[in-house]
C-alpha cells in the first residue's frame, strides 16, 4: 500500500531543544515538500526537494534544517532558533518531471513547545 | 510570484443544499489547479486538478470546479452537501520556476454542514 508516513503523530519539546520530525514515501516520487500549518494560515513551505543530496528554502525556512539522503527519506528538524515552533507539519511528496505534479501528503505530526 | 485567495474563511450550508466555494488565483502563465480536502487533524486529500483542455473538471466524493481564465477563478462546486463534506477546503495554484515545481496554497474555507 503506497503513502507517506510521518512520525510520530505527536511530539512534545522544551524550549531549547532541537527536534526532528520524520517523513517516509513508498510511492517512488523524486519530490518532497515540507509545509508548516497554523490556524487560519493555510499551507506555508519550509523546505523542499526535488532530488537526493539537494534541497530548497521555501517561504519560511529560518529555524529549520532538512537532509535527503535517500530518496524515500525527507526528516525535517526543527531546531532552538525557530522562535514559535508549535504548529502542525505535513510532509508531501510528487513526481519531480515537468510541469507540476500534485502532491501527496502525510498524516502530519502535531509539535508543541512547553 | 503566484497567488491564491478564498475569499470565505468560514461556510455554513444545510445538507442536502448546493455548494459553491470561491478560489481566486494570480499566476502570469497556465495555471495548474488544485483543491484539497483536510478533515480536523489529518493530511490533506486531493479532490481534483486542473491542467488543461475542458474547463469543466470533475473530482471525487462528487465535487467539480471550473476553471475561468478571463475571472482568474477556480471555484469548487457540489450539488447536494452531506454531512461528511464538513472538512477545511484548500485551493493551491502550481509554478515552475528555476526548474523547480511548487505549490502555493490559499489559506482555506472551513465549511459548516448544518441538518
Amino acid at each position: 500500500d503506497g503513502g507517506i508516513t510521518q512520525s510520530p503523530k505527536y511530539l512534545f519539546r522544551k524550549e531549547g531543544q532541537n527536534v526532528t520530525l520524520s517523513c517516509e514515501q513508498n510511492l517512488n516520487h523524486d519530490a518532497m515538500y515540507w509545509y508548516r500549518q497554523d490556524p487560519g494560515q493555510g499551507l506555508r513551505l519550509i523546505y523542499y526537494s526535488q532530488i537526493v543530496n539537494d534541497f530548497q528554502k521555501g517561504d519560511i525556512a529560518e529555524g529549520y534544517s532538512v537532509s535527503r539522503e535517500k530518496k524515500e527519506s525527507f526528516p525535517l528538524t526543527v531546531t532552538s532558533a525557530q522562535k514559535n515552533p508549535t504548529a502542525f507539519y505535513l510532509c508531501a511528496s510528487s513526481r519531480a518531471s515537468g510541469r507540476p505534479h500534485e502532491q501527496f501528503f502525510g498524516p502530519g505530526t502535531r509539535l508543541t513547545v512547553l | 510570484a503566484q497567488s491564491v485567495t478564498q475569499p470565505d474563511i468560514h461556510i455554513t450550508v444545510s445538507e442536502g443544499a448546493s455548494l459553491e466555494l470561491r478560489c481566486n488565483y494570480s499566476y502570469g502563465a497556465t495555471p495548474y489547479l488544485f483543491w484539497y480536502v483536510q478533515s480536523p487533524g489529518q493530511g490533506l486529500q486531493l479532490l481534483l486538478k486542473y491542467f488543461s483542455g475542458d474547463t469543466l473538471v470533475q473530482g471525487i466524493k462528487g465535487f467539480e470546479a471550473e476553471f475561468k481564465r478571463s475571472q482568474s477563478s477556480f471555484n469548487l462546486r457540489k450539488p447536494s452537501v452531506h454531512w461528511s463534506d464538513a472538512a477545511e477546503y484548500f485551493c493551491a495554484v502550481g509554478a515552475r520556476d528555476s526548474g523547480y515545481s511548487t505549490l502555493t496554497f490559499g489559506k482555506g474555507t472551513m465549511l459548516l454542514v448544518s441538518p
